[in-house]
């Protein structure tokens, strides 16, 4: 099977950094995807990892280890709308776009 | 401009009957996709279509039937809807690019409660 750990819920306050881990077992990798959803919206697209490292888009960076089967999501400078669940999803191979979701991070940003 | 859009937004409906749902992306992809987001927020992929043919088909009941009559459409039918049919319906789509990461476009989302 097909397995994404991720925290059910982290909380921080405005303006501090937090990080949303990601453990995977999945039967394939070729990627690391993170998706960001606000309550009652659409998950959307926020960054990939296909290979170890830091990527860093703005004020949020994900990072990858494929050795250790993990990944997490960096958010700095944190702001009230950044409030959302936080999603890791994994490419399981290069010859399919399927994604394989974690069970995602509810962040709960307070002023 | 929205970019995927799917219909209708809230389905309220009694157990047993037949109801569909409809998307449509604008953005020129060709692969798009089903996904069921539970009550507890776990997002899984139901089906996949590259250019109106079926990709990936999970394991989901016979209830369930995909019909994608062009790349820009990909509607979702379910028969003799069931309780635990309850649930969030995402549409998405992608530009298919097997070996190169193409972000997923969800459409907002359709709220089927059975009754």
């Amino acid at each position: 099977g097909q397995s994404l750990e991720q925290p059910s819920e982290v909380t921080a306050v405005e303006g501090a950094i937090v990080q949303i881990n990601c453990t995977y077992q999945t039967s394939g990798f070729y990627g690391l995807s993170w998706y960001q959803q606000h309550d009652g919206g659409a998950p959307t697209f926020l960054s990939y990892n296909a290979l170890d490292g830091l990527e860093e888009t703005g004020r949020f960076s994900s990072f990858l280890s494929r050795s250790d089967s993990y990944g997490y999501l960096l958010l700095q400078e944190l702001q009230m709308k950044d409030s959302a669940s936080y999603f890791c999803a994994v490419s399981l191979s290069y010859n399919t776009d399927k994604l394989i979701f974690g069970t995602g991070t509810r962040l709960q940003v307070f002023p | 401009d929205t970019a995927v859009s799917q219909t209708p937004k809230y389905l309220v409906t009694q157990m047993g009957n037949d109801k569909s749902i409809k998307c449509e992306q604008n953005l020129g992809h060709d692969t798009m996709y089903w996904y069921k987001q539970d009550s507890k927020k776990f997002l899984k992929i139901m089906f996949s279509y590259n250019n109106k043919e079926l990709i990936i088909n999970e394991t989901v009941p016979n209830r369930f039937s995909p019909k994608s009559p062009d790349k820009a459409h990909l509607n979702l039918h379910i028969n003799s809807l069931e309780l635990g049919d309850s649930a969030v319906y995402f549409c998405a789509s992608s530009q298919s690019a097997l070996g190169a990461n193409q972000p997923q476009h969800f459409g907002d989302g359709t709220r089927l409660s059975i009754l």
